[in-house]
């Protein structure tokens, strides 16, 4: 079954950089979160969209900004970077149905130097 | 506020059953998940509760009490393999953002 896709798999950038990380949901998944989880951390939601329209807004800096696109992909740009935004990054995707859960992506790990 | 309470870390042992608790406070709820995920690997799903009572799913079992703010996760005939975290989750009313717990680390011994 195909799952949700998130690339690249690891990111090096050095501070003040940018950085761009995809998410490609489930198939007809009409729900896209983004949450960054620090080492030995909960993951922290950030934003999600549903239906290509920003749905809720979390601890997301300003730094970033989030998009899902025509095909529901959705991009998070980070720029500014900051060593603190070290951390991996899961993109969930889900449907309304509720009792279903999110299905997580393996993950983008960056890290700031 | 937002705050979901676990056990940081439990122990227990192969063949054994254990039970992890959750207690939150929430501005709004619908529905609790629990999560399994390894190191470095992605959260997957366990189960999920919306209405108070018991949800059973093969070695593992979810209760919640809505009134009580509680919940926890019963796994039975402990492997190896369930050393994990378990990440205890609140669904926000409206359904679009879902709050997790710091999580419970789970050793299984032999």
């Amino acid at each position: 079954a195909a799952g949700v896709i998130q690339s690249p798999r690891h990111l090096i950038k050095e501070k003040r950089e940018t950085a761009t990380l995809k998410c490609y949901p489930i198939p007809r998944h009409d729900t896209v979160y983004w949450y960054q989880q620090g080492p030995g951390q909960d993951p922290q939601f950030l934003i999600s969209f549903y239906e290509k329209m920003q749905s809720d807004k979390g601890s997301i800096p300003d730094r970033f900004s989030a998009q899902q696109f025509s095909d529901y992909h959705s991009e998070l740009n980070m720029s500014s970077l900051e060593l603190g935004d070290s951390a991996l990054y899961f993109c969930a995707s889900s449907t309304d149905a509720a009792e279903s859960g999110y299905t997580f992506g393996s993950g983008t790990r960056l890290t700031v130097v | 506020g937002q705050n979901i309470d676990q056990p940081t870390e439990m122990t227990a042992t192969e063949g054994a059953i254990v039970q992890i608790n959750c207690t939150y406070q929430t501005s709004g709820f619908n529905g609790l998940f629990w999560y399994q995920q390894h190191a470095g690997e992605a959260p997957t799903f366990l189960s999920y509760n919306v209405l108070d009572g018991l949800e059973e799913k093969g070695r593992f079992s979810s209760f919640l009490s809505r009134s009580k703010g509680y919940s926890y996760l019963l796994l039975k005939e402990l492997q190896m393999k369930d050393s994990a975290s378990y990440l205890c989750a609140v669904r926000d009313t409206g359904g679009f953002k879902t709050i997790f717990g710091a999580g419970t680390r789970l050793f299984v011994k032999a």
